[in-house]
């Protein structure tokens, strides 16, 4: 019964590719969200929806597409892959409406993306 | 400007020692706070928050972790350490103003001795 899953876990390829992240919560989350990690560790935000609708958007590439078909999925979409997109990235869920002491974010475990 | 201050890149500490993580952040208002732990190649985890009331706050693990308003500091704690804790530790804030905007530190890498 795992919270927040991300698929795929390691993902190598080439640069110019196009690639895709899936992301599903089974928390009945409201809200989800997409981190990088990058070689440093370093974790920053990218995109953020709310009821499918996007309330986050840093300032990322174009080529970053994000897309939530419902509140339990949100997918990122990569176009042109880069070496610079080499990174971790990371899904999360939380629910807004509880925006009290027992907010908290939930992440996925993350996915290892190697562009060569 | 960095927004949240984690000066400890890595830290060594022999097992059974106590343990202090440090994080500062440089907003006016008083953020939500939080540690999250991520152990080798494993997602990230929640280990306390603080929002309001009491500034010394439990967490799971053995941990806890003070806020201190005057010196904008939400330090990490644990009076015994286990190998097992050894790991990347994060400290995040969210400052309120848009929904769920997780600012983090840069981690301190934690090693354990035996």
């Amino acid at each position: 019964d795992t919270a927040v899953s991300q698929t795929p876990k390691y993902l190598v390829t080439q640069m110019g590719n196009d690639k895709s992240i899936k992301c599903e919560q089974n928390l009945g989350h409201d809200t989800m969200y997409w981190y990088k990690q990058d070689s440093k560790k370093f974790l920053k935000i990218m995109f953020s929806y709310n009821n499918k609708e996007l309330i986050i958007n840093e300032t990322v590439p174009n080529r970053f597409s994000p897309k939530s078909p419902d509140k339990a999925h949100l997918n990122l979409h990569i176009n042109s892959l880069e070496l610079g997109d080499s990174a971790v990235y990371f899904c999360a869920s939380s629910q807004q409406s509880r925006r009290t002491t027992n907010y908290e974010q939930y992440f996925g475990p993350g996915t290892r993306l190697t562009v060569t | 400007a960095q927004s949240v201050t984690q000066p400890d890149i890595h830290i060594t500490v022999s097992e059974g020692a106590s343990l202090e993580l440090r994080c500062n952040y440089s907003y006016g208002a008083t953020p939500y706070l939080f540690w999250y732990v991520q152990s080798p190649g494993q997602g990230l985890q929640l280990l306390l928050k603080y929002f309001s009331g009491d500034t010394l706050v439990q967490g799971i693990k053995g941990f806890e972790a003070e806020f201190k308003r005057s010196q904008s500091s939400f330090n990490l704690r644990k009076p015994s350490v286990h190998w097992s804790d050894a790991a990347e530790y994060f400290c995040a804030v969210d400052r309120g103003s848009t929904l769920g905007r997780l600012y983090f530190g840069r981690g301190t890498q934690l090693t354990v001795w035996p």
